[in-house]
């Protein structure tokens, strides 16, 4: 079965960078987009964009260009997102997601990134 | 970016009865419509794509329809393990977005 199990929470100082991870197992890898998405407390989800693992491609929402930075490491199955020069308002839980159909079918479990002096 | 609203954000039902939830997009999406329920601390489920196509497992009480720039999710016999956020979301154009979400209680 489709699982996606990602890193743990992190709390991290205002101005620095962040890398956050999403290890896929029980489908090919290199065959689907993987999707970042943001969820601050009480907001709704805010879609921030997608690597495609087979071959690298990417694309972002333009809201977080420059802030978030997407790769994949074939060898081990793992999609990470880098955020970088963190503010408050990059506190958030963060979920890497998969789409089957039309709509994101399988989920992480979630990160939550607490900006912090 | 194509802007979802919707409606209510907030909702109160009794057991077994029926509810909607609805969902207005800013421009035609053509019925690239999903539904999620999420629960407090979890990740988001989908229950319905392409409007009103139900995924796997999720019960027949769910159901959505629409088309343009309307949709809506209704639930059938509201059962307790029902109590959720329901979000919208549109997959016709990039970026992708999601409506602020319906936040569902037991009356």
């Amino acid at each position: 079965q489709v699982q996606l199990q990602q890193s743990g929470a992190e709390l991290v100082k205002p101005g620095s960078s962040v890398k956050i991870s999403c290890k896929a197992s029980g489908y090919t890898f290199t065959s689907y987009d993987m999707h970042w998405i943001k969820q601050q407390p009480g907001n709704g989800l805010e879609w921030i964009g997608w690597i495609y693992p087979g071959n690298g491609n990417t694309k972002y929402n333009q809201k977080f260009n420059g802030k978030a930075t997407l790769t994949a490491d074939k060898s081990s199955s793992t999609a990470y997102m880098q955020l970088s020069s963190l503010t408050s308002e990059d506190s958030a839980v963060y979920f890497c997601a998969r789409r089957k159909r039309g709509g994101f079918a399988y989920w992480g479990q979630g990160t939550l990134v607490t900006v912090s002096s | 970016d194509i802007q979802m609203t919707q409606s209510p954000a907030s909702l109160s039902a009794s057991l077994g009865e029926t509810v909607t939830i609805e969902c207005l997009a800013s421009e035609d999406i053509y019925s690239n419509l999903a539904w999620y329920q999420q629960k407090p601390g979890k990740s988001p489920q989908l229950l319905i794509y392409y409007a009103n196509s139900l995924n796997d497992g999720v019960p027949s009480r769910f159901s959505g329809s629409g088309s343009g720039t309307q949709y809506s999710l209704k639930i059938n016999s509201l059962q307790s393990e029902d109590v959720s956020i329901y979000f919208c979301q549109q997959n016709y154009d990039s970026p992708w977005t999601f409506g602020g979400g319906t936040k569902l209680e037991l009356k």
